[in-house]
Formats: C-alpha cells, sequence, structure tokens
C-alpha cells in the first residue's frame, strides 16, 4: 500500500520556465512532508517542507503546496535552471511517531532543458 | 567528517553470502536511519537508532536482517543469507535532532548491494 504517492515518473520542462512536481498522500495522519532532491550516485538532500498547519512554504525558487482536503502537494521551481535536473522525492511523516521516519514517494525524475 | 559516510559504496555478493555494510554519521548526531532503495522506487524505512538504542525495527523485512549502534555513533547493517531480493541501495541517514525534525536529516550516499 503506497501511502506517498507520485505519478509522474518524469517531467522534462525549458530553461526559465515553471517545474510542478506532485505528490498525493492517502495517510490523514501525516502532518509533516519535505521534498529531498537526489543526484545520481548520491544521497538525497534536503529541500523544502511544509508543517501541515500552512498551505504554502516558499525558500527562493522553491514553493511548496500543501491541500490538506485533496491529501496533495506539489513544488513549484521558478525559474528552472539545468543544474535543477535531478531526481525529487516527496515524503511525509506524523508527529505521532517518535522516531521521525519518513515515508517516501516513488520520486519524479525532472530533466531542465537549456 | 564533512558528511554521511557510507562504506563499500558497492558490494557484490553470492545468494546466501552474509554481509556487513557499515554507516559513520556526521559527528554528534544522536538519530540514525537505515533506508532501502530498490530500483525506480523511493528510500523505504528499515531501522532507527537514538544514540545506541535501536528505537524502531518496525521496516526490517526478515530475520536475516540486523542493525546494530554500540557506541552510539557507527552503525552497520548485516544482512545473513543474502537472498536476490536484497539488491538495493541500502542509504543510512543521520540527524542532530533526538525527535522528528526531519528537515535535519542528512543522508550518505548509499551501499549499493547486488545480489547474484
Amino acid at each position: 500500500d503506497q501511502q506517498v504517492k507520485q505519478n509522474s515518473p518524469s517531467l522534462s520542462v525549458q530553461e526559465g520556465r515553471i517545474s510542478i512536481l506532485n505528490c498525493d498522500y492517502t495517510n490523514s495522519m501525516f502532518d509533516y512532508f519535505l521534498w529531498y532532491k537526489k543526484y545520481p550516485a548520491e544521497g538525497p538532500t534536503f529541500l523544502i517542507s511544509i508543517s501541515s498547519i500552512k498551505d504554502k512554504n516558499e525558500d527562493g525558487r522553491f514553493t511548496v503546496f500543501l491541500n490538506k482536503s485533496a491529501k496533495h502537494l506539489s513544488l513549484h521551481i521558478v525559474p528552472s535552471q539545468p543544474g535543477d535536473s535531478a531526481v525529487y522525492f516527496c515524503a511525509a511523516s506524523g508527529y505521532s511517531s517518535n522516531t521521525g521516519k519518513l515515508i517516501f514517494g516513488q520520486g519524479t525524475t525532472l530533466q531542465v532543458k537549456p | 567528517g564533512a558528511g554521511v559516510s557510507q562504506s563499500p559504496r558497492y558490494k557484490v555478493a553470492k545468494r546466501g553470502q552474509d554481509v556487513a555494510l557499515r554507516c559513520d554519521p556526521i559527528s554528534g548526531h544522536v538519530s540514525l536511519f537505515w533506508y532501502q532503495q530498490a530500483l525506480g522506487q523511493g528510500p523505504e524505512f528499515l531501522t532507527y537508532f537514538q544514540n545506541e538504542a535501536q528505537l524502531d525495527k518496525s521496516g526490517l523485512p526478515s530475520d536475516r536482517f540486523f542493525a546494530e549502534r554500540p557506541e552510539g555513533s557507527v552503525s552497520t547493517l548485516k544482512i545473513q543469507r543474502t537472498q536476490q531480493e536484497d539488491s538495493a541501495v541500502y542509504l543510512c541517514a543521520s540527524s542532530s535532532a533526538r525527535q522528528a525534525q526531519n528537515e535535519k536529516l542528512f543522508f550518505g550516499s548509499g551501499t549499493q548491494l547486488s545480489v547474484l
């Protein structure tokens, strides 16, 4: 049972345009969401997060939106740059977990073309 | 070191062989996680340590998997009698936080295990 789903395996955008990566979750107990970025042969690196008490969090070119009623979140990258080309993972956790373990989606491969 | 270090980087094992994967977390980090990432999938939680205490091992797929962190720093993930389905990248992550402050989770580059 996939609790966090990223239904688009890949996305290709032109440099300078907006990239929108989507993520859906099924567990209503999740209350903290994160996006991680992964380059080949490297571990995931934290990008941005959002608490369920918010519906938007912005950090430079990156903005995460959360729609709790739809159990949906998205990551917007504006403007997209070739260096953003990587695999992006959505992850979720719940404060009810005393370990902070993350549940990851399958990932979306973003390609930003120059 | 500057980051989380994992060794070996690659491991090829024959089916039935035992393997040991090492993780050196960032110095002073309290929390340590192991994740398994199959090809084309996201990382899946295996186990969690707070210092030397293994507080959650609910993700370990079978009793062939064993993890330890005896002195609260370096951790070893051991897989006994490896099977082909164990082939995956094993990721270690550490955090200075004791609880769910996941934005401070730092991942290593992983060990890619191939079982033939």
